[in-house]
């Protein structure tokens, strides 16, 4: 089993939709978890931030973490043309951990 | 630069040769990463700098990779005798204390 599992998709919905990505993972240790953008023929850019369970919203996006049931959730709201793009999840343990966890990503198209 | 920098783009090289990818942190920026993002696959971890400490080298595939950086900014990744297998978007990231990662556009190998 993987340490970070992630649907790789594509997922495709139309304009204004709402959508839900999701990643599991194994190992109780990771605290840190991320959500980071990618366009095509481009690095990842990091999009969301948050430490142990919880929600976080950032504009039209909302990251949740479940610990207890290892499972991480990014929300798009309104989502928009330009949110077309490889979302990847990754994660890390404690503070003194400096090596991030990546899951494959999600390609999603949000169709005009 | 305002970003990460890396170089070249785009790499096409024969099988046997060997390749140098650079890049170019932010200015300040502590540690330094490559990560690995083949077609379908997540990010996967190379090496890792941090400041003058010794390199954590334990994702490197095989002994015909290497990474040095130099005066703790530029690092290179030299990939001896190329397989095709090596193929892949070749990434670098540099973060600071906040332990965000900002990532450069990548170098793209294609070993013929």
């Amino acid at each position: 089993q993987k340490e970070v599992e992630q649907d790789p998709g594509p997922l495709s919905v139309p304009e204004g939709a709402i959508v839900s990505l999701n990643c599991t993972y194994s190992n109780s240790a990771f605290q840190y978890f991320m959500w980071y953008r990618q366009y095509s023929r481009k690095g990842p850019e990091l999009l969301m931030y948050t430490y142990s369970s919880g929600n976080k919203e950032d504009g039209r996006f909302t990251a949740q973490v479940d610990k207890s049931s290892k499972y991480i959730s990014l929300f798009i709201r309104d989502s928009q043309p330009s949110d077309s793009a490889t979302y990847l999840c990754a994660m890390r343990k404690g503070a003194g951990s400096y090596q991030l966890t990546f899951g494959k990503g999600t390609k999603l198209s949000v169709i005009p | 630069g305002a970003g990460v920098s890396q170089s070249p783009s785009n790499k096409v090289t024969e099988k046997g040769k060997d390749v140098e990818l650079r890049c170019d942190p932010i200015s300040g920026h502590t540690a330094l990463y490559w990560y690995r993002q083949s077609l379908g696959q997540g990010l996967e971890f190379l090496i890792y700098f941090q400041g003058n400490s010794a390199p954590d080298k334990s994702g490197l595939p095989s002994d015909r990779f290497s990474a040095e950086r130099t005066g703790g900014s530029v690092s290179t990744l030299t990939i001896q005798r190329t397989q095709q297998e090596d193929s892949a978007v070749y990434l670098c990231a540099s973060s600071s204390s906040t332990g965000e990662l900002f990532f450069g556009e990548g170098s793209r190998l294609t070993v013929l």
